[in-house]
């Protein structure tokens, strides 16, 4: 199975800040990434797609980047509805497997 | 509008089972592969099963020869086969829909959960 690695774990970041989030795949996923937002109570929600493709709808202070097992999801200027936990998820192969996820916290 | 609503859920004896449904509208549900992803309250998203349009079914290893999926064209419905429970299987469960036919390049679109409760 292909384990997926997220990290921080927790992230405190202030609104207007620049953050990033880092996912780690266990072996090349070339560019099979998601990446998703949740917030508390709701389903997650699509954000990217292979690895740099913003879903229709996404603001643009969203972007994906990476290739193979290094992966981060950067928010250029955090906005109060960005307060959430983010999840990458591999679709290379079966078992679909997810990062353990990045909450992101007011500090 | 894509809408994928499950039902089913319930507190069940740890070794009973249940039968998860995820009705869809809004998409011709033929056309896509359709996954259960589960999350205990408070933790993480694990990927549970998946069908696809063709038929073909994916399970995770920790729930290999429990769980059975399956799918209704005609009545737009995913159903998820629960058996032998136990109570690391508490969590909410949800159903997804793929981007895709097979194989999996995401998921688009989720219900709004149902939650499965196995404690004795």
């Amino acid at each position: 199975d292909i384990q997926m690695t997220q990290s921080p774990s927790t992230l405190s970041a202030s609104v207007g800040d620049r953050v990033t989030i880092t996912c780690r795949a266990s072996q090349s996923i070339s560019t099979w990434l998601v990446w998703y937002q949740q917030k508390p109570g709701k389903a997650p929600k699509y954000l990217i797609h292979k690895a740099s493709n913003l879903e229709s709808g996404v603001p643009s202070r969203f972007s994906g980047s990476g290739s193979g097992t290094e992966f981060t999801l950067t928010i250029s200027s955090l906005q109060p509805d960005d307060f959430a936990t983010y999840y990458c998820q591999q679709h290379k192969s079966y078992p679909i497997t997810f990062g353990q996820g990045t909450r992101l916290e007011i500090k | 509008e894509v809408q994928l609503v499950e039902s089913g859920g319930g507190l069940v004896q740890p070794g009973g089972s249940l039968r998860l449904s995820c009705a869809a509208s809004g998409f011709t549900l033929s056309n896509y592969a359709i996954n259960w992803v589960r999350q205990v309250p408070g933790k993480g998203l694990e990927w549970v099963s998946a069908i696809s349009s063709s038929g073909a079914k994916y399970f995770a290893d920790s729930v290999e020869g429990r769980l059975i999926i399956s799918r209704d064209n005609f009545k737009n419905t995913v159903y998820l086969q629960m058996n032998s429970l136990r109570v690391e299987d508490t969590a909410m469960y949800y159903c997804a829909k793929d981007v895709v036919a097979s194989g999996s390049e995401g998921f688009d679109h989720w219900g709004q959960g149902t939650l499965v409760t196995v404690s004795a």
